[in-house]
């Protein structure tokens, strides 16, 4: 069973939708984070948030924009994307974003763009 | 900037036997960590072992261990006694100040 809680598993749509993905994480972890996969391809590091406040920006556009309520919820908003936005989207958790955290890994949501 | 290098893009193994992936790094740092992840088809990234940089000692979990040679900047992951459920995307990554993932290793069992 995994940790961190990814909704929705898959979505599909549109390119003029707005649609968001949503994260979750009940071990106290202070360190969230938002990864692009595409298939049989190593995760892109997208967002990582320390305490809530945005740390890094890896130069993602800002069709996609991130969110952290709180410091157990994550969601990436998505608006106006692309085909080639079409991949897995894998959030992670960490006890701090110190180099020797390891991240804990959701599922994944599976995005497909129309 | 840091990267990660998984030389082998496939690897079979025999149930039951011993098999090692191939990770190198490149770095000017002194201070970091390295991982294994493995993700099965089920998608999830699962952690399967960690190595300090300045600890010497190789780091082992039950059937899984590693080989790591700082000087030449090395971090192998054996697998003993192969099992069907080991068949997965095996990343080598390094981390100093995010995740910098490997290309990754396809791990497959035969029974």
């Amino acid at each position: 069973d995994t940790e961190v809680t990814q909704t929705p598993k898959h979505l599909v749509m549109g390119m003029t939708n707005k649609k968001s993905l949503k994260c979750e994480q009940h071990m106290g972890h202070r360190a969230m984070y938002w990864y692009k996969q595409k298939a049989k391809k190593p995760p892109e590091l997208m967002f990582v948030y320390s305490y809530e406040k945005l740390s890094i920006n890896e130069s993602v556009p800002s069709r996609f924009s991130p969110e952290c309520p709180n410091s157990s919820l994550l969601n990436l908003h998505l608006h106006a994307l692309q085909p080639e936005d079409s991949a897995l989207y894998l959030c992670a958790s960490s006890q701090e974003s110190g180099l020797n955290q390891p991240q804990h890994f959701g599922d994944g949501t599976r995005l497909s763009i129309l | 900037a840091q990267t990660v290098t998984q030389s082998q893009p496939e690897m079979s193994v025999q149930e039951a036997e011993t098999v090692t992936l191939s990770c190198t790094y490149d770095t000017s740092e002194s201070d970091y960590y390295l991982f294994w992840y493995k993700q099965p088809p089920s998608r999830q990234m699962i952690l399967v072992i960690r190595q300090e940089a300045y600890k010497q000692q190789n780091a082992t979990e039950n059937r899984f261990s590693v080989n790591f040679q700082k000087a030449a900047k090395s971090f192998s992951l054996k697998i003993s006694d192969s099992q069907l459920g080991d068949a997965a995307m095996y990343f080598c990554a390094y981390s100093r100040n995010k995740l910098v993932f490997g290309a990754g290793t396809i791990l497959r069992v035969k029974s």
